[in-house]
């Protein structure tokens, strides 16, 4: 199943790095998501996108910067993290934003030095 | 906000046992979804159910809505080594808000040969 990718794979930034995570759905889906998964906690919903507009910011810092050029493409954009920033960030997308399940991607292992 | 109680936490079971989990929750849920990942991977879907009462298979799982709609359980029958992984249910409520989803935090099942 390729219907969602993600690349990197794996990141290592330095705290004073910018970098960028980027998303593609190919399944014809309006809704976008990113969560973060940090060991042993649940997955954090960070940002929702439906029709390429923004629907949901869970009070993520501002060194993480969502960008959604088109329905099929996510990005998140990262600026001087922070070491507790080290996780595994999932790309997911759905149907539409509140209804229907959710496809993930494979994630990207950041790790923040 | 929400929560979803999944049991249990770990489970270590030989090869070609039965393996049972549930999710539970205090509000009622329209939809649940059962996810699994393996290490270094994101989350794929299972099973999805939408109707109370609903009892659907893929293979040797088998997943049931709960009748009072506060709760799910996931059945793997005949168990074996590439089951290994972390269970993650998820549901969608009514009374959810802006949450797409609420994800419980995964029952990690570990398979003896």
């Amino acid at each position: 199943e390729t219907g969602v990718t993600q690349t990197p794979r794996h990141l290592v930034m330095g705290m004073t790095n910018k970098k960028s995570l980027k998303c593609e759905q190919h399944l014809g889906h309006n809704a976008m998501y990113w969560y973060k998964q940090s060991a042993k906690k649940p997955l954090e919903l960070m940002f929702v996108y439906s029709l390429e507009e923004r629907v949901e910011n869970n009070s993520v810092p501002s060194r993480f910067s969502p960008e959604c050029p088109n329905s099929s493409h996510l990005f998140l954009h990262l600026h001087t993290l922070q070491p507790e920033d080290s996780a595994l960030y999932l790309c997911a997308s759905s149907q539409d934003y509140l209804a229907g399940p959710q496809y993930f991607g494979p994630g990207t292992r950041l790790t923040v030095t | 906000g929400q929560q979803l109680n999944q049991s249990p936490q770990s489970m270590f079971i030989q090869e070609g046992e039965d393996v049972s989990m549930n999710c539970t929750s205090s509000s009622i849920f329209n939809t649940w979804l059962w996810y699994k990942q393996d290490p270094g991977e994101g989350p794929v879907l299972l099973i999805a159910l939408y109707k109370a009462g609903e009892l659907t298979s893929n293979g040797r799982l088998t997943a049931q809505f709960g009748i009072t709609r506060k709760d799910s359980f996931l059945n793997i029958s005949a168990s074996i080594p590439s089951d290994v992984g972390i269970y993650f249910c998820a549901g969608q409520s009514p009374n959810s808000g802006n949450t797409p989803l609420v994800f419980g935090k995964g029952t990690r099942l570990s398979v003896i040969a």
